[in-house]
């Protein structure tokens, strides 16, 4: 299995709702990733688990809260979103040691109004 | 402060002839470096890597292409296919992936 998947595929949520991005994947990865992309630019990293413990937090506003429930599992909760956080959410994994590539999943598109 | 950059947002390539995509950055600490093609609304796919010790690196029809000194790297993807329209993302590696802001590739048949 070398496959990353990312569920739902859509979400259409409120300012005050509450909501979660589930990613998972079963290569036996201990590195994930968290990516937000807006139209027309780059992925942009949010979050990094290492062995299932956040090492990174690109200074992402606590209303994006990353959680690793185990090795294969990475969820991003979300509430009291903005308008402007609507964008595409990329998970990715990766191997263990510094040279090898991140397999991304299909992502989520979230909408928020 | 762009440090990874792409500076051709789009690139038309004829099928069969040779497409060049071009990256530069400026974080000498990067030490690793992946393109990545990617869809609307789909994921990144992986395409292929090279690691700062090296100046090529191979894989079928795609090549890359490092020139530390000039913190320069290139894809050439020959012969260019309809199939390989799309996104490029050129992205370098330290801690996590810093991305280029991609190439649009349009392959006409």
């Amino acid at each position: 299995d070398t496959e990353v998947t990312q569920t739902p595929k859509h979400l259409v949520m409120g300012m005050t709702n509450k909501k979660s991005l589930k990613c998972e994947q079963h290569m036996g990865h201990r590195a994930m990733y968290w990516y937000k992309q807006k139209a027309k630019k780059p992925p942009e990293l949010m979050f990094v688990y290492s062995y299932e413990k956040l090492s990174i937090n690109e200074s992402v506003p606590s209303r994006f809260s990353p959680e690793c429930p185990n090795s294969s599992l990475l969820n991003l909760h979300l509430h009291a979103l903005q308008p402007e956080d609507s964008a595409l959410y990329l998970c990715a994994s990766r191997a263990g040691g510094p040279y090898n590539e991140q397999f991304f999943g299909p992502g989520t598109r979230l909408t928020v109004l | 402060d762009q440090q990874v950059k792409q500076n051709s947002p789009s690139l038309s390539v004829q099928e069969g002839r040779i497409s060049i995509l071009n990256c530069d950055y400026t974080n000498s600490m990067f030490d690793y470096f992946l393109w990545y093609k990617k869809y609307p609304a789909e994921g990144p796919t992986f395409l292929i890597s090279i690691s700062s010790i090296k100046d090529k690196n191979e894989d079928g029809r795609f090549t890359v292409f490092l020139n530390k000194s000039a913190k320069h790297l290139s894809l050439h993807i020959v012969p260019s296919q309809p199939g390989d329209s799309a996104v490029y993302f050129c992205a370098a590696s330290r801690r996590a992936l810093t991305f280029g802001s991609g190439t649009r590739l349009q392959v006409q048949p």
